[in-house]
């Protein structure tokens, strides 16, 4: 079975750009989460989505919003791009949600670097 | 302050050694534990769980929770240069989900 899979692998953008981040869950997987990763914040929950609504949400500004669509895949998006924003964005895919022994699984990342 | 503490390290033992690992939490609602391991430029994967306070091993993996103590530990037994990663607590809140992470510990061992 495939992982989940995030494209791009890394970007490069300039500040007030805005940038889309994709994520493919695992096959059968409904719940998608992302989270940003940073050296000095370390992983942070941005927000988590199951049946194409959001269900939960860290506390980001609202320059940070996603979406998922019905076959599970996720994209986020992040607008007005600033360089605090440069991180490791990880997306988690798991069979279901509202559980606390539900497995999450990580993707590889995107890296955002913002100049 | 954080809600999860976790001191960053680095940590740097020989092989053989045994690495002790360490978190701390302030929110007595957190009832479920788990130790991620993430190697260089991938994901974080889950490694244990755990929701009682006591001692579950898993091979050369022993993880601890005092949730007296708010406390929670990893201990890896005959390190390898392969276990080489950071490691990351992670706790979740049964009326949220949202998983809650620690710093990360940047572990290497020697060959």
């Amino acid at each position: 079975k495939a992982g989940v899979t995030q494209t791009p692998r890394y970007l490069i953008k300039t500040r007030g750009q805005q940038v889309t981040l994709s994520c493919s869950p695992i096959s059968g997987h409904r719940s998608v989460s992302w989270y940003q990763q940073t050296p000095g914040q370390g992983l942070q929950f941005l927000f988590e989505y199951f049946s194409e609504t959001q269900r939960n949400k860290g506390n980001f500004p609202g320059r940070f919003s996603g979406r998922q669509f019905s076959n599970s895949r996720s994209e986020m998006n992040v607008s007005t791009l600033e360089l605090g924003d440069s991180a490791l964005y990880l997306c988690a895919s798991s069979l279901v949600r509202g559980r606390v022994n539900n497995e999450q699984f990580f993707g590889p990342g995107t890296r955002l670097t913002v100049l | 302050q954080k809600e999860v503490e976790q001191d960053p390290g680095p940590l740097s033992v020989p092989e053989g050694a045994i690495v002790s690992l360490n978190c701390t939490y302030s929110n007595s609602a957190f009832q479920y534990f788990m130790w991620y391991r993430q190697y260089s430029r991938k994901g974080p994967e889950l490694l244990m769980y755990t929701y009682s306070s006591g001692n579950k091993e898993d091979g050369r993996f022993t993880a601890q929770v005092d949730k007296s103590s708010k406390y929670i530990s990893l201990f890896i037994r005959d390190s390898q240069p392969s276990d080489s990663a950071t490691y990351l607590c992670a706790m979740i809140r049964p009326d949220d989900y949202k998983l809650s992470f620690g710093a990360g510990t940047t572990v290497t061992v020697r060959a």
